[in-house]
């Protein structure tokens, strides 16, 4: 039971370029989320997604695009980006009952725009 | 939509001290309160969480109080150790949004020996 995987870890972008960040569960939860964290700032939902095939904006959505084609993964693309999108990025999940709310997280992506 | 405050930003305390951290939320109908610890490089973890039908938790040597009325919730630890060093996230939540979480900016923890 690996719980929530994040791939890959660590990566270095160069402006305009594009990448997808894969966020993988197998705790058979229905809601996954899609952080940024940057300092002093918390942790920023980015979108988010309650079930395979729907996908929601969250706090700062723009630059980012997301899809939830199977119920397992959730997959944060950045089309072109920006040094602003640094960052490491945190994909949770939850079972999304209201007796069960809460996350696992995964372990994170280290993310440079430069 | 929902805005959640954290202060403060910064604590440093005295091992055996205790340590409150607070927070306020804007959005009366947010229903669940977590708070998360996060080490250096970790990812965050879940200590303990509150829902809006109870005013007080406890597990320990954490608590968590909750008042609906003035929109503010706080963690209190007691008795801080070195391992309590950390950085807090309270967080705030509305069952019928999507379960999705607003954090607050975090507290940086250090608890000197």
């Amino acid at each position: 039971n690996a719980g929530v995987t994040q791939t890959p870890k660590f990566r270095v972008l160069k402006t305009g370029q594009s990448m997808t960040l894969l966020c993988a569960q197998d705790m058979n939860h229905e809601y996954m989320y899609w952080y940024r964290q940057d300092p002093g700032m918390g942790l920023r939902l980015i979108h988010y997604s309650v079930g395979e095939g729907t996908t929601a904006k969250g706090e700062v959505p723009d630059g980012y695009n997301v899809s939830r084609l199977k119920k397992q993964n959730f997959l944060l693309g950045l089309e072109s980006a920006a040094p602003s999108q640094t960052s490491v990025y945190f994909c949770a999940s939850s079972y999304g009952d209201r007796n069960t709310y809460g996350y696992t997280f995964g372990s994170g992506t280290r993310l440079t725009v430069v | 939509g929902e805005n959640v405050e954290q202060h403060p930003s910064t604590l440093s305390v005295q091992e055996g001290d205790s340590a409150v951290i607070k927070c306020t939320y804007s959005d009366s109908a947010s229903n669940y309160f977590p708070w998360y610890k996060q080490e250096l490089g970790k990812r965050p973890q879940l200590i303990i969480d509150i829902r809006s039908n109870v005013g007080e938790k406890k597990d320990q040597r954490i608590a968590v109080t909750l008042n609906k009325t003035a929109k503010h919730f706080s963690l209190h630890i007691t008795e801080t150790q070195p391992e309590d060093s950390a950085v807090y996230f309270c967080a705030a939540s509305e069952y019928n949004q999507g379960g999705k979480l607003i954090f607050g900016q975090g507290t940086e923890l250090s608890v000197k020996p």
